[in-house]
């Protein structure tokens, strides 16, 4: 059974950092490309960033691109999501997905929820 | 970038009647390799999304047979021939025709009367 479990979310000043990590079981994590998405408050679904199978190519939501950095560890089973200069309009939940080829986003976590506030 | 446009917004719909949900996409969703990347995702109160429907009409892993999709280029259709209580949450169209980057519809709210 696929698994997706994020974690590293929390309350974090405007401008601060926060590193959020995804464990991944149940599949071979080096033969998928994989997605954050998030979703702010009472509002619909954005991708923010997505990592292909060996990490050497990455590619970014224009708001985020040169503050956000996506990252994975194959042998550690982890995708990671390293936030700076964090913003008040970042506040969401973060979720972590599968690409599946052909499909799209077709595994989910159960997301973790950033809250950029002074 | 394609945007997604989703109608209506909010569905109220009685138990065991059918509901439909559109989804018009800003150019053609057509890939170069033939296939069209248009997903439909519903999101339960309180859940993380799930993939129901891929490439226009292909039914997800353990989605019931009442969800169907339909459309082709720029139009699609998410139907639920009868709803069920459990189906109540928002539902979101999807592309992936321009992979790596997804974008969304803004999702429809589906609502028992």
């Amino acid at each position: 059974e696929v698994q997706l479990v994020e974690s590293g979310g929390g309350l974090v000043q405007p401008g601060g950092s926060l590193r959020l990590s995804c464990a991944a079981s149940g599949f071979t994590l080096s033969d998928y490309y994989m997605s954050w998405v998030r979703q702010a408050p009472g509002k619909g679904l954005e991708w923010v960033a997505n990592i292909n199978q060996d990490g050497s190519t990455k590619y970014y939501l224009d708001s985020v691109r040169g503050r956000f950095t996506i990252s994975r560890d194959n042998a550690k089973n982890s995708l990671y999501l390293q936030m700076n200069s964090l913003r008040a309009e970042d506040t969401a939940v973060y979720y972590c997905a599968r690409d599946v080829v052909g499909l799209g986003l077709g595994d989910w976590g159960q997301g973790t929820l950033v809250t950029v506030s002074s | 970038d394609i945007v997604m446009t989703q109608t209506p917004l909010s569905s109220p719909v009685t138990l065991g009647q059918p509901a439909s949900i559109s989804c018009r996409s800003s150019q053609s969703l057509v890939h170069s390799d033939g296939n069209t990347y248009l997903s439909w995702l519903q999101q339960r109160p309180g859940q993380p999304p799930r993939l129901l429907i891929y490439k226009i009409s292909n039914r997800f892993s353990g989605v019931p047979d009442r969800f169907s999709g339909s459309g082709a280029g720029t139009d699609f259709t998410l139907k639920i021939s009868r709803v069920e209580a459990e189906d109540v949450g928002v539902y979101y169209c999807t592309q992936a025709t321009q992979f790596p980057s997804y974008t969304f519809g803004q999702g429809t709210k589906l609502e028992i009367k």
